[in-house]
């Protein structure tokens, strides 16, 4: 298994301009979820979702949009880019097992940076 | 808002030596997590302990969880260069996949 996959691995944008971030996942997991990790701080859930179908937001969403079409992908969606937004971004995903929920598997990482 | 604080904020300790880092949080929880990062890389999970549990262990880490204090701490044993790394924990608070992380210790294993 390939486990959680993201691209690009690096990205600089000018102000203004739009751009997605890719996330997939081979291990079926039902709960994908987009974090973004600024220096000096812990990570900041942007956007998650449950299943195919079905996302919300999470701390931080203003900026972003995300859509899941199937298990494997959820993609965010930079609409307007803004310097306040150049961080990087980690995608994870998770399983529940027995009604319980589990650890979540982590992305490598796309580090944005917005001029 | 970030429901978990560790502390210290930064540890040095020389290789052989035992880490032990906190983590404080705020409201009740579900399940508490440990996880690692080395540099430039993604988070990497170590333990899950969940809130009727009051210790676990993984090779040569220990968690422990004490609810009433709201705390919970990981120990490092006989550290190795390879253990330099950020530690983040991260809350559960209900039974549901929505974790918040605390900003993290960096541990630096001096050999």
């Amino acid at each position: 298994n390939a486990g959680v996959t993201q691209t690009p691995k690096f990205q600089v944008l000018k102000t203004g301009q739009s751009m997605t971030l890719q996330c997939a996942q081979d291990m079926n997991h039902e709960y994908m979820s987009w974090y973004r990790q600024d220096p000096g701080m812990g990570l900041r859930l942007i956007h998650y979702s449950v299943g195919a179908g079905i996302t919300d937001q999470g701390e931080v969403p203003n900026g972003y949009n995300v859509s899941r079409s199937t298990t494997e992908d959820f993609p965010l969606r930079l609409l307007s880019a803004a310097p306040s937004q150049t961080s990087v971004y980690f995608c994870a995903s998770s399983y529940r097992k027995s009604g319980r929920m589990n650890e979540q598997f982590f992305g490598p990482g796309t580090r944005l940076t917005v001029l | 808002s970030q429901q978990g604080e560790e502390d210290p904020q930064a540890l040095s300790i020389q290789e052989g030596e035992n880490a032990t880092m906190n983590c404080s949080y705020k409201t009740s929880i579900n399940n508490l997590q440990w996880y690692r990062q080395n540099s430039g890389r993604g988070l990497v999970h170590l333990i899950l302990i969940r809130s009727n549990e009051r210790e676990k262990h993984s090779g040569r880490l220990r968690v422990t969880l004490d609810t009433s204090k709201k705390s919970s701490s990981l120990l490092i044993t006989a550290s190795r260069a390879a253990d330099t790394a950020s530690y983040f924990c991260a809350t559960g608070l209900s039974n549901d996949y929505k974790l918040s992380f605390g900003a993290g210790t960096t541990v630096t294993v001096r050999a």
